[in-house]
């Protein structure tokens, strides 16, 4: 069965550091893109960027450029999100998504099932 | 980056009777050289990532209810409920993944209710 699960959730201070994970299993994890989608309490769904664990080509929404990292370690098959300096404003709920399909642009299924960051002091 | 509008931003529709969402976006998102829309349906219930439903439009994901359609090209989209039952209440989604870099925006999404 192809899953991808992602880390728990996380409750931090403003200006924090914080690294999210999103593990893929039952499929080539290399061979196939994973995004990246945050989700405001009450909101709608934000593409943040996206990354090919493959060689680590990655390319983010302007909205997030310089705002977060994604990566991903192919030898663990997982892809994280991480922020030097959370702010309150990063509340939300995170979710990684795979394409549907290698190696063009296609949908995305699975999903994760999300990773609820809360940022308050 | 390609604008994706969905109207209506909300509806309630009485259970049996039909449910039209609809998605506009800022260009075209039907790729000339294969002849594809590229173009996504999601469903979001509380509590729950999102589900795709419709893929290239009109392409009804495996396990998907036949009550679910998709049609559209080009920059107008609808994602058609034939005859909506109480399950179906959730936040749908259009989402296009045309643009190159690979920036998959998505609509606003719209909420579906039981009239």
């Amino acid at each position: 069965e192809v899953q991808l699960v992602q880390s728990g959730a996380e409750v931090k201070k403003p200006g924090e550091s914080l690294k999210i994970s999103c593990k893929g299993s039952g499929y080539s994890f290399t061979s196939y893109w994973i995004g990246w989608v945050r989700q405001m309490p009450g909101k709608g769904l934000e593409w943040m960027g996206i990354i090919y664990p493959g060689d680590s080509d990655t390319r983010y929404s302007p909205s997030f450029q310089g705002q977060v990292t994604i990566s991903a370690d192919k030898s663990i098959s997982t892809a994280y999100l991480q922020w030097s300096s959370l702010k309150a404003s990063d509340t939300a709920m995170y979710y990684c998504a795979r394409h549907l399909s290698p190696p063009g642009a296609s949908p995305f299924d699975p999903w994760g099932q999300g990773t609820l960051v809360t940022v308050s002091s | 980056d390609i604008v994706m509008t969905q109207s209506p931003d909300s509806l309630a529709v009485s259970l049996g009777e039909r449910a039209t969402i609809n998605c506009k976006s800022s260009q075209s998102v039907l790729y000339s050289s294969n002849n594809k829309n590229y173009l996504a349906w999601y469903q979001q219930k509380p509590g729950q990532p999102p589900k795709l439903l419709i893929y290239w439009a009109s392409t009804r994901e495996s396990g998907v209810p036949d009550r679910f359609s998709g049609s559209g090209s080009g920059t107008d989209f609808t994602l058609t409920i034939s005859s909506l039952q109480a399950e179906d209440v959730a936040v749908y989604y259009c989402q296009q993944y045309y643009s190159t870099p690979r920036m998959y925006t998505f609509g606003q999404g719209t909420k579906l209710e039981i009239k």
